[in-house]
């Protein structure tokens, strides 16, 4: 079975452009978490989505962020506009108690490298 | 809100010994699951292994293994026979077990395992 796919897996941008992160759960999942990794902060929640609708997104930095998960299977975080500061690695994830080997169990995909600069 | 506390930044063991990472944790929770990822150089975030919290015994996969302490809010993992292949960070995780698969994960800061010859 597929993993979780992220794409790009590396973008670099400059300052004040759109960015798009993209993410195919694993099939079956129900739940979809972006997290943000950096030296300072570590690894943060930014949002999460259970059958599609946000229920948390207080980790989201500012308006600039947003995200979207139009159905079961694709979701987007976006960047607009970008900042050097927004740098990072960008994680998706997805768990569900009916796919993956152990239920309940975060799946990680192999993250975005933004570069801003 | 919960913490997740990995004391020793960084750790060093020789190739076929055993190596032991400390994490603690705060909650007021009574069930919750924790975790224990590997972050190779590659960035990948890879489960190694989890323990739920209303289980006493200490959960094990293959040469990794917990000593899961629920009073003492401590959940260590001991690495037996490091290979070269273990190096890499490891990060700590905590998740809740109300809110079913919706739920967050909080990491701790990580330990940077090197497997020296």
């Amino acid at each position: 079975d597929a993993g979780v796919i992220q794409s790009p897996r590396h973008e670099v941008t400059e300052m004040g452009q759109e960015v798009t992160l993209r993410c195919k759960p694993i099939s079956g999942h129900n739940s979809l978490f972006w997290y943000r990794q950096t030296m300072m902060r570590g690894l943060e929640l930014l949002i999460y989505f259970n059958n599609n609708v946000p229920i948390d997104d207080s980790g989201m930095p500012e308006d600039r962020f947003s995200a979207k998960m139009p159905n079961a299977s694709f979701s987007t975080l976006k960047i607009q506009p970008s900042e050097p500061r927004d740098s990072a690695v960008y994680f998706c994830a997805s768990s569900g108690s009916s796919g993956g080997p152990i239920r309940d169990t975060q799946y990680f995909g192999p993250g975005t490298r933004l570069t801003v600069l | 809100a919960q913490t997740v506390t990995q004391s020793q930044p960084e750790m060093s063991v020789q190739e076929a010994e055993t190596v032991t990472l400390s994490c603690t944790y705060d909650t007021s929770e009574s069930d919750y699951y924790l975790f224990w990822y590997k972050q190779p150089p590659s960035r990948q975030m890879i489960l190694v292994i989890r323990q739920e919290a209303y289980k006493q015994q200490n959960a094990t996969e293959n040469r990794f293994s917990v000593n899961f302490q629920k009073a003492a809010k401590s959940f260590s993992l001991k690495i037996s026979d490091s290979q070269l292949g273990d190096a890499a960070m490891y990060f700590c995780a905590y998740r809740s077990a109300y809110t079913g698969t919706a739920s967050k994960l909080t990491f701790g800061t990580g330990t940077r395992l090197q497997v020296t010859l």
